[in-house]
Parts: structure tokens; sequence; C-alpha cells
């Protein structure tokens, strides 16, 4: 079965500081791979997934980026942190043709 | 667009308690929907899904029916524990190739002893 792994599991950052968050899969070949955000007491938003190396889907304006440089391996990414970019970040994993999404243990991230 | 509205929070029940989280959805085709938990400080993992219509999700005393004619995924389980409480999401998974979820805004169970 695929595990998941996040990290850093939390991070403390001031206001225009730059951001990359790491998610790495084992236990299965070519995912899609998902980037979510919970943000305080609220529930969870896409932010990115992605089919493949190279490939990344954005699915809503902001301050941040993703990339997918190796199959298991998803970054997200910021050059400079907004305040409203606190949460909870979470990465998901959906092997080939499966129909449910794993979760990673998530990065709690605050912006000061 | 997908979307998934689930019963407000937070709930409070007794030990031993029924209980019933609702969840009704508006898709287009024929979505797979779940049920994911999510224990303080932790991700979320998945409780129960289900495929296609009239199909009965299952996993440590949960169930939920997949109701084609009302929309509706309602989360129950008999007799609650202390250790049920959590954050409870319904989600709802397109048919596209993406598979991407789409969540409600999630109801916070406490259980007291």
């Amino acid at each position: 079965s695929q595990t998941i792994h996040q990290w850093p599991a939390t991070l403390v950052q001031p206001v225009g500081s730059p951001l990359s968050l790491e998610c790495t899969v084992e236990g299965t070949s070519n995912p899609n791979l998902y980037w979510y955000r919970q943000a305080a007491g609220r529930g969870l938003q896409l932010l990115f997934y992605s089919v493949g190396i190279g490939q990344i889907s954005s699915e809503v304006p902001q301050n941040l980026s993703a990339s997918r440089p190796q199959d298991r391996q998803f970054i997200l990414s910021s050059k400079k942190l907004l305040l409203s970019d606190s949460g909870f970040y979470l990465c998901a994993c959906r092997g080939g043709l499966a129909e449910t999404q794993y979760f990673g243990p998530g990065t709690r991230l605050l912006v000061l | 667009g997908d979307s998934v509205t689930q019963m407000e929070g937070p709930v409070t029940l007794s030990e031993e308690a029924f209980l019933t989280i609702n969840c009704t959805y508006t898709a287009t085709g024929y979505p797979s929907l779940f049920w994911y938990v999510q224990y303080p400080g932790e991700g979320l993992q998945l409780l129960l899904k289900a495929t296609k219509a009239d199909d009965k999700g299952s996993n440590k005393g949960f169930e939920a029916t997949y109701r084609k004619e009302t929309t509706s995924f309602h989360l129950e389980k008999g007799s609650v524990q202390v250790s049920d409480s959590a954050v409870y999401f319904c989600a709802l998974s397109d048919s596209g190739s993406a598979r991407q979820l789409t969540f409600g805004s999630g109801t916070q169970l406490t259980v007291l002893p």
C-alpha cells in the first residue's frame, strides 16, 4: 500500500519569506498527486493536482505554485508568503485508475 | 459545478448514542462518494466509500448508503465511542481523469464519556 510523507510537520515563517513544502510517495508508480489547504475550522480546498512529471493543474489563482520534478515527489512553493497562506497543507495521492485518494500527515504553516 | 453540503456542527453526543451526520451532493454524471475522518492534528483517513447507487460503505461500525434518488450519503453509527471524536468530511469524486475530490465543510463530533 502507498505511504505519503510530508515535511516539515510544522513551520512558522515571517510574511514575505519563501516557502517550500515537500511531499513524497512510496508504494505506487505514476500516481496522481494533489495539494489541499485547510484553513482553521474550515473544509479542504484543492490547490493543485498533477497527473505526471512536470504536469501541474492549478485550481485557484493564488500566491502559491507547485512542481513535480520526479514521479513520486510533489513540491508546494511560494516566493513571498502572505498572512492568508497560514493553514494546514495536505498532500494526497491516487494510484492509477483507483477511485480513492489517500492523504499524508500534513504540514501546519503559520505565517506571522 | 459539483458541491457537497454537510450537516453543520459541532455535534456532541454521549457514549453509546446513535450518530447521524447528513450529507447531500450535487454532481453531474455518476460520482463516487466518500467519508473521511480527521483526528486532532492529523491528516485525513478514509473511513468508507461507495462507488455506485445503492452501494453501502462500512467500516469500524460506521455505515453510509449511496442514495441517488435523494442525492445523499448520510453517515451513521449505532453506538459511538469517545475515540470516535474527530472531524468527519463527506466528499465526492468526479468522473473525470483527475478524479478531483470536492469536500463538504466538515462536522466536528465530540463524544462524552
